[in-house]
């Protein structure tokens, strides 16, 4: 198995609500990846996980919080966001964090806050 | 801070021909550095990587050239078909996370 998953596909949420997005990889990779991609624009990093434990926090408001339940799987709950919010969230796994070794990505979930 | 960035933000090439991508990076710290194709609506596709030590890679029908005297990378697409269209990103990564370059839009005419 070499890919990354993210589910839902496609989310639409008030800003009032709370929902969660997921990524999962069974590569055996011990480093995952939050981006968040507005259109037209390269993929922003917004959070590290390395051997589950978070290690970079690029500044991101805490409306966004992310989790990483065990080493396959990232998840990212979001509350109270705002319409600017709205992007691709793409979630990426790699060997481990530190190493020079590529990035695998998923699909991406496409966000839309109204 | 410093940043990677592209020379050409859309390219337009015939089908068959060679397509050149170029990306320039200011962080001399940098020492792996990976091409990326997105296609619409699909996340980032691993394309090829170089490290440093090396100057030239070459895969199936793509080649990175690397040059650390001026901070140049560049992408070459032989035979350039409709299926190469998308948005290419260049990435650097030293001792930093990931970074990537604005990206360049291949378009392919038949």
């Amino acid at each position: 198995d070499t890919e990354v998953t993210q589910t839902p596909k496609h989310l639409v949420m008030g800003m009032t609500n709370k929902k969660s997005l997921k990524c999962e990889q069974h590569m055996g990779h011990r480093a995952m990846y939050w981006y968040k991609q507005k259109a037209k624009k390269p993929p922003e990093l917004m959070f590290v996980y390395s051997y589950e434990k978070l290690s970079i926090n690029e500044s991101v408001p805490s409306r966004f919080s992310p989790e990483c339940p065990n080493s396959s799987l990232l998840n990212l709950h979001l509350h109270a966001l705002q319409p600017e919010d709205s992007a691709l969230y793409l979630c990426a796994s790699s060997l481990s964090g530190q190493g020079r070794n590529e990035q695998f990505f998923g699909p991406g979930t496409r966000l839309t806050v109204l | 801070g410093e940043s990677v960035g592209l020379h050409l933000p859309t390219l337009s090439v015939q089908e068959g021909d060679n397509s050149i991508i170029n990306c320039a990076y200011s962080n001399s710290a940098s020492d792996y550095f990976i091409w990326y194709k997105q296609e619409s609506g699909k996340g980032p596709q691993f394309i090829i990587d170089i490290r440093s030590n090396m100057d030239k890679r070459q895969g199936q029908r793509v080649t990175v050239l690397l040059n650390k005297t001026v901070k140049h990378l560049s992408l070459q697409i032989a035979a350039t078909q409709p299926g190469d269209s998308a948005v290419y990103f260049c990435a650097e990564k030293g001792n930093t996370p990931l970074v990537f370059g604005k990206g360049t839009r291949l378009s392919v005419i038949a």
